[in-house]
């Protein structure tokens, strides 16, 4: 069974503060990765994915990927109260199939 | 209007009823996937679709069975509900950027 891990939270972090979200994965054979945000009782919403070994930046968001540690994380820069959400991380299976984690719940506290 | 579209947003039906979610796009992507969210458990894939003529079961098909009646529209069933799968459905659609999520049907079976 290809897993997905990440740790349930809830992680409280403060306003203005960087948070860092972990995931780790089974598959040595995943190739992309994704982080979702999603809003209690909505959709998730697509952040950003990754594919290559190393970082990628868009805005406040670095997503971080070690493929031989099967490692990826989400680095949230000047945390706002509106990033409370719970993050999925996700990876890529053969046929474009998701397997996600269950989730980690983000606090920032004003 | 939404690029996917999700009917009905909330159902409640009783134990042995047979009922169906509907999911409609209007992205034009090919690939097409039904998930439930239960808390803690994440997104899970219930079945999933490549074309109009290729339908594939997910890791939790069992109580479920799908129709892909268009390229737009693909549909899960419940032949006889039972109360365990009251959750959380997604349907969403793929390209190789990632996943687009309809607004969720939430269903109660009591």
């Amino acid at each position: 069974q290809k897993e997905v891990e990440q740790n349930s939270g809830p992680l409280s972090v403060p306003e203005g503060a960087i948070a860092s979200l972990n995931c780790t994965y089974s598959d040595r054979g995943s190739q992309s990765f994704f982080w979702y945000r999603q809003y209690s009782g909505k959709s998730p919403e697509l952040i950003m994915f990754i594919y290559s070994n190393g970082d990628k930046e868009d805005g406040r968001f670095t997503a971080q990927l070690n493929k031989a540690s099967q490692y990826v994380s989400l680095l949230i820069r000047d945390s706002q109260p509106s990033d409370s959400a719970t993050y999925l991380c996700a990876a890529m299976e053969y046929g474009n199939k998701l397997v996600f984690g269950a989730g980690t719940i983000l606090r920032v506290k004003s | 209007d939404a690029d996917v579209t999700q009917t009905p947003r909330n159902r409640i039906t009783k134990t042995g009823k047979r009922i169906m979610l509907e999911c409609s796009q209007t992205k034009g992507h090919d690939r097409m996937y039904w998930y439930r969210q239960d808390p803690g458990l994440g997104l899970r894939l219930i079945y999933y679709s490549f074309d109009v003529k290729d339908i594939n079961k997910g890791e939790i098909s069992d109580g479920y069975s799908v129709s892909r009646q268009a390229q737009a529209k693909f549909s899960l069933s419940l032949e006889s509900a039972i109360p365990n799968q009251t959750a959380l459905y997604f349907c969403a659609t793929s390209d190789m950027s990632g996943y687009t999520f309809g607004s969720g049907t939430r269903l109660t079976v009591v």
